[in-house]
């Protein structure tokens, strides 16, 4: 139990799909992230969340929708994704910058598409 | 800009010594260390805030070299349980105010008996 769930655990979609990602945390942190885990390539960060307030967004193609409903939820909304986008995709948190706080990974969400 | 992390791989027999550098181009106010298991999250070992720093729980310690620019991670008398692949990430001077956290690519290490 790492305090940070995501689901659905494996998600296969075809490229005309619309499908979203969840996460939730039980930590009482106030940053929420998407990172991006592809074979062979270093985590790739695509979003941040800081008390609900979008604070990163590093050039992700708009196929990607965050929405933080709140501090405890984060989620990702995929819509007409190429089949490059699949990956393992990582939910983390945090309690302040990453300057000096620790990230608290989620078991991620394996995409496939198709 | 990615930290580059050296070795890309290691095996290991129990009870042997390793050491995982990651190396960057700019200035570094902090260094985070991950371990990933195969299909689990990735888990925080620890952080180095300054230059200098070292830092170390069990047999896992880290150093923090601010002028070279890089850290390094020391596993000493290797377990089995040590297999996974270990991750730094970096924070720039210049980002010492924000969330961005750049990962290096990995070390993945190998524990056998």
């Amino acid at each position: 139990e790492t305090g940070v769930t995501q689901t659905p655990r494996h998600l296969v979609m075809g490229m005309t799909n619309k499908k979203s990602l969840k996460c939730e945390q039980h930590l009482g942190h106030n940053a929420m992230y998407w990172y991006k885990q592809s074979a062979k390539k270093p985590l790739e960060l695509m979003f941040v969340y800081s008390l609900e307030e979008r604070v990163e967004n590093n050039s992700v193609p708009s196929r990607f929708s965050p929405e933080c409903p709140n501090s405890s939820h984060l989620f990702l909304h995929l819509h007409t994704l190429q089949p490059e986008d699949s990956a393992l995709y990582l939910c983390a948190s945090s309690t302040g910058t990453t300057a000096n706080s620790p990230l608290h990974f989620g078991n991620g969400t394996r995409l496939t598409v198709t | 800009q990615q930290p580059v992390q050296s070795p890309q791989a290691v095996i290991l027999r129990e009870g042997e010594d390793a050491v995982i550098n990651c190396s960057s181009s700019k200035a570094l106010y902090s260094v985070h260390w991950y371990r990933q298991k195969h299909g689990e999250a990735p888990v925080f070992l620890m952080i180095l805030l300054k230059g200098g720093e070292q830092k170390g729980h069990d047999k896992i310690s880290a150093s923090f070299n601010e002028k070279k620019q890089q850290s390094s991670l020391y596993l000493t008398a290797s377990q089995l349980s040590y297999s996974g692949t270990y991750f730094c990430g970096t924070v720039p001077y210049s980002g010492a105010g924000s969330y961005q956290l750049t990962f290096g690519k990995g070390t993945k290490l190998s524990v056998i008996p």
